[in-house]
C-alpha cells in the first residue's frame, strides 16, 4: 500500500522567504509527527498531532514554525522568514496510534541560501 | 527522556551476523526498547521493539538483558542493503505523556563489506 509521502522533496528558499512543506500520512493513521534532521545528526522531534489536534509542539524551535492538520489527514509545516539555520531535512511520520511503530516519509530537504 | 548509548560505527562482512549493542542504564519500567534504521537519503524505518523478552521478526532479533539496562540488535546475515544508521530508542509505554515521540541519538553507522 501507499506509504507516507512528502512534497516537495527538495526546496531551495532565499533567506526571508516563507515555505510550506506537505505531508500525506498513511490513510487511517491517527498520529502524525514532524521531525527535523540536521546534516549528520539524528532526527529531532518538532510537533505531534492526534487527528486534527496539535497536542505537543514543544519541539518547534521558534514562533516562525507553524504546523497544521485541519482535517486530520494531510499536514503542512510552515516556516516563515526562513533563516540559514533552518536548512535541514524535514521528516513526517505517521502511526496508527501512539503505541504503534511510526512510518516515515522520505523527507523534504530544505536549503536556505 | 531516558538516554541510550551506542558505538559510533561498526563494520561487518556480507552474510555474517552483526550484533549492534545499546546501553540504557536509566531505563524505566514502562519504557519500550525500539530500533529504527535509516538508509542513505531515506526516512527512518522501524526494525523491531521489545519490553522484557527477546523478540524476533523477519528483519532482525532483539536480545534484552535481564536487568533491561542493555540490549542488542542482531542481524543474522548482513547484506549490502543493511548498511545504514541504526538507532536504539527508549519509548514511553501507552498512556504516557510523550505521545510516543521518538528521541533519536547519534546512532551506529553500520558498514557492510562485500
Amino acid at each position: 500500500g501507499a506509504g507516507v509521502s512528502q512534497s516537495p522533496r527538495y526546496k531551495v528558499a532565499k533567506r526571508g522567504q516563507d515555505v510550506a512543506l506537505r505531508c500525506d500520512p498513511i490513510s487511517g493513521h491517527v498520529s502524525l509527527f514532524w521531525y527535523q534532521q540536521a546534516l549528520g545528526q539524528g532526527p529531532e522531534f518538532l510537533t505531534y498531532f492526534q487527528n486534527e489536534a496539535q497536542l505537543d509542539k514543544s519541539g518547534l524551535p521558534s514562533d516562525r514554525f507553524f504546523a497544521e492538520r485541519p482535517e486530520g489527514s494531510v499536514s503542512t509545516l510552515k516556516i516563515q522568514r526562513t533563516q540559514q539555520e533552518d536548512s535541514a531535512v524535514y521528516l513526517c511520520a505517521s502511526s496508527f496510534s501512539t503505541s504503534y511503530e511510526q512510518y516515515f516519509g522520505p523527507g523534504t530537504r530544505l536549503t536556505v541560501t | 527522556d531516558a538516554k541510550t548509548t551506542q558505538p559510533n560505527s561498526m563494520e561487518s562482512n556480507e552474510e555474517e551476523p552483526v550484533h549492534l549493542p545499546c546501553n540504557h542504564s536509566t531505563i524505566s519500567g514502562t519504557d519500550y526498547i525500539h530500533w529504527y534504521r535509516q538508509l542513505p537519503s531515506q526516512g527512518p524505518e522501524y526494525v523491531i521493539h521489545g519490553l522484557t523478552s527477546n523478540v524476533n521478526n523477519r528483519m532482525a532479533s532483539l536480545a534484552i538483558a535481564e536487568d533491561r539496562k542493555s540490549s542488542t540488535l542482531i542481524l543474522h546475515r548482513a547484506t549490502l542493503r543493511d548498511a545504514a544508521v541504526y538507532y536504539c530508542i527508549l519509548r514511553e509505554g501507552a498512556g504516557g505523556t510523550s505521545y510516543g515521540k521518538l528521541t533519536f541519538g547519534q546512532g551506529t553507522i553500520l558498514t557492510v563489506h562485500p
